[in-house]
């Protein structure tokens, strides 16, 4: 089976602009999480979405979005960059049936300048 | 409010020395725990969890209720042991809050 995918791998934005990233799980999965990780908080949970709904939320700002398709791939959006937002961007998925054990992404690095 | 401690941020160990890295969590539910560890230009990936009670790749980890700590151990490093890992506690069923890492060094 293909890993989970992560696209693009690297991002470059300036602050303000808005930004959107896309995770194809790997197939039969349905739940997609993202989490946000830098050095100096480390891995943060963003949000995790099953069957097209979000089903938990971590404490990020509203500018932080996400959705699911009826395909179970995700998208994450965030709205009026930061220079704080600057992170590795990772999307897990996992079965149902084993939600603790989560297939991680290679993430998308962005940066913004 | 949940909270998962790794308190070393580095370890070095020499090759068939014991390992130990350390995890201590805070959480106010019946907790979940997991270990992650990410190889060098690899994914992050589940190592072993604590309901299961299994040894994988000769690590293992006891969940001490007493002391809150989910630490993982292996009697004997090896080379390919060196990686980064992290502690993790489950909020909900997809839900993870991760520890801040350790990164293991083995020594040859």
């Amino acid at each position: 089976k293909a890993g989970v995918t992560q696209t693009p791998r690297y991002l470059i934005k300036t602050r303000g602009q808005q930004v959107t990233l896309s995770c194809s799980p790997i197939s039969g999965h349905r739940s997609v999480s993202w989490y946000q990780q830098t050095p100096g908080q480390g891995l943060q949970f963003l949000f995790e979405y099953f069957s097209e709904t979000q089903r938990n939320k971590g404490n990020f700002p509203g500018r932080f979005s996400g959705r699911q398709f009826s395909n179970s791939r995700s998208e994450m959006n965030v709205s009026t960059l930061e220079l704080g937002d600057s992170a590795l961007y990772l999307c897990a998925s996992s079965l149902v049936q084993t939600p603790y054990e989560q297939y991680f992404g290679p993430g998308t690095r962005l940066t913004v300048t | 409010a949940q909270r998962v401690t790794q308190p070393e941020k580095l370890l070095s160990v020499f090759k068939g020395a014991p390992v130990e890295l350390k995890c201590n969590y805070s959480y106010s539910g019946s907790p979940e725990l997991f270990w992650y560890v990410q190889y060098s230009r690899q994914r992050l990936q589940l190592l072993l969890r604590h309901i299961s009670r299994e040894s994988i790749k000769g690590f293992t980890a006891d969940l001490n209720k007493g002391e809150t700590s989910f630490h993982l151990k292996k009697p004997f490093a090896q080379e390919e042991d060196s990686a980064m890992y992290y502690c993790a506690l489950s909020q909900g069923a997809n839900n993870l809050f991760f520890g801040t890492g350790t990164r293991l060094t083995v020594i040859p």
